[in-house]
C-alpha cells in the first residue's frame, strides 16, 4: 500500500486559501487520492477523490501532478468551521482486498 | 439517507465485561469497515468486510475483538472481556464498492473500560 506523508499541522486565518500537501511517492497506477475531513467527537468525512490533474467540487479542490507522486488539497477562503484534521490515503479504488490506513492526519487551525 | 448509524453514542464498562457495539450501513453499500481512534494511536482498521464477508481482520488486536456481519444491514464488534486499554472511539465506516471508493462513517461510540 502506498504510504502518505503530510504535514502534522498548519495554521490559516480566516478568509485565506490553505493547501495541504501530501506525498505519496510509491503510488500504484491503479491507486486513487482521497481526501477526508474530521471534526472533533466526530468519524472522517469524505471531501475529495481523484487520479490525475484537478478535481474541483464545493468543498475544495485538489491538484495532482502528472507523476502523481504527491497531491494538494486547496480549501479556499476558509473559516473557523474548517478548524479539523485533514487526512490523505491513497489505495485502490476498484480492488476489495486494498485495505485504506489513515495516517496521523493534518491538524489545521483556522484563526480569527 | 440517516447515514451510518451506530449504537450506543457512548459505553462505559467495567473491566471483564462484554461490551458489543452495532452498526448499520447505509443501504445498498456493500463494503464495512471498523475503526478505532485513539490519540496514542490514530485511526487504526481493525477487520473489514465485503458483502457481509470477513475479508481481513488483521488489524483486531487479539482474540477479545470479534466481528460479525449477519447481514447486509448490520455489524456487530464485540469484546470480551473488556480492559481499560480498549477505551478508544470505534467508528464503523461504509463503502458502496470497492475500499476506496469514498467511506461514510458512523459518528462513531466512545468506550471507556474502567
Amino acid at each position: 500500500l502506498a504510504k502518505t506523508t503530510q504535514p502534522i499541522s498548519m495554521d490559516s486565518y480566516e478568509g485565506q486559501e490553505v493547501n495541504i500537501t501530501c506525498s505519496h511517492n510509491n503510488i500504484a497506477t491503479n491507486d486513487y487520492i482521497t481526501w477526508y475531513q474530521q471534526f472533533p467527537s466526530q468519524g472522517p468525512r469524505f471531501i475529495i477523490q481523484g487520479y490525475k490533474t484537478k478535481v474541483t467540487n464545493e468543498v475544495a479542490s485538489l491538484f495532482i501532478p502528472a507523476d502523481r507522486k504527491s497531491s494538494t488539497l486547496s480549501l479556499p477562503r476558509v473559516s473557523l468551521s474548517d478548524t479539523a484534521v485533514y487526512y490523505c490515503l491513497v489505495g485502490d479504488r476498484y480492488n476489495a482486498g486494498n485495505m485504506l490506513t489513515f495516517g496521523g492526519g493534518t491538524r489545521l487551525m483556522v484563526k480569527p | 439517507d440517516a447515514g451510518v448509524i451506530q449504537s450506543p453514542r457512548h459505553e462505559v464498562t467495567e473491566m471483564g465485561q462484554e461490551v458489543t457495539l452495532r452498526c448499520k450501513p447505509i443501504s445498498g453499500h456493500n463494503s464495512l469497515f471498523w475503526y478505532r481512534q485513539t490519540m496514542m494511536r490514530g485511526l487504526e482498521l481493525l477487520i473489514y468486510f465485503n458483502n457481509n464477508v470477513p475479508i481481513d481482520d488483521s488489524g483486531m488486536p487479539e482474540d477479545r475483538f470479534s466481528a460479525k456481519m449477519p447481514n447486509a444491514s448490520f455489524s456487530t464488534l464485540k469484546i470480551q472481556p473488556s480492559e481499560p486499554r480498549d477505551s478508544a472511539v470505534y467508528f464503523c465506516a461504509s463503502s458502496p464498492q470497492g475500499t476506496n471508493y469514498g467511506y461514510t462513517f458512523g459518528s462513531g461510540t466512545r468506550l471507556t473500560v474502567v
